[in-house]
């Protein structure tokens, strides 16, 4: 089944040590976003790539960084995560404006 | 500032009854509206969605309407059954510009038998 894949579904890192989230989809969208869900909370929107383009929110903290090597592939990194970093990182995907998003499971970061 | 707003964190229905979710937003530029339904430990999944030229739009047990000058929309499921119960999350967008949806705080559905 066409889907997009978060891994891994649970990380726990420590303060302060850089860590990589990642996420793959077999869909062929060309938009690919990462959203920060903490509990009771919106998710917010953190970056978005429109395929090669990166586009990044206004707020987004520099400590978050992301890359997207191909179409399948899109990675978060958090160069130094804080406590406050701990929270529900969903990865999505679309085909564009006006098209739906299919999330991935989510990847629950402990920071420690 | 919150664009995208759900009133009610939490919502009980008994099995059989209709169940209303409510969401209200304030930018007037979004023009698309779309239900997730999340379970716990699970990624936010599409359930139904509508466009600012409808008012209503229904698929099976759900039923989705949209009141533009309120900037009010509102899910019914009916009848409610208990695998239901999960957190139901309101997104919108602006189809004209960037295709990124902007959430609500959720309401977390109870279905009781």
């Amino acid at each position: 089944d066409a889907m997009v894949i978060q891994n891994p579904r649970y990380q726990v890192t420590q303060f302060g040590k850089p860590v990589t989230l990642s996420c793959s989809q077999t869909l062929n969208h060309n938009v690919m976003y990462w959203y920060q869900q903490k509990s009771s909370q919106a998710p917010k929107l953190l970056f978005h790539y429109y395929d090669k383009d990166f586009n990044n929110e206004a707020d987004t903290p520099d400590n978050f960084q992301s890359r997207r090597p191909n179409t399948s592939f899109c990675f978060l990194d958090i160069r130094s995560p804080g406590l406050g970093d701990a929270a529900m990182y969903l990865c999505a995907t679309s085909r564009g404006a006006g098209d739906g998003y299919t999330f991935g499971s989510g990847t629950r970061l402990t920071v420690v | 500032d919150q664009q995208v707003k759900q009133n009610s964190p939490s919502l009980s229905v008994q099995e059989g009854r209709i169940s209303i979710l409510n969401c209200d937003y304030t930018n007037s530029m979004f023009d698309y509206f779309l239900w997730y339904k999340k379970y716990p430990a699970e990624g936010p999944t599409f359930l139904i969605s509508i466009s600012s030229i409808k008012d209503k739009n229904e698929d099976g047990r759900f039923t989705v309407f949209l009141n533009k000058s309120a900037k009010h929309l509102s899910l019914h499921i009916v009848p409610s059954q208990p695998g239901d119960s999960a957190v139901y999350f309101c997104a919108a967008t602006d189809t004209g510009t960037a295709s990124k949806l902007t959430f609500g705080t959720g309401t977390r559905l109870q279905v009781t038998l």
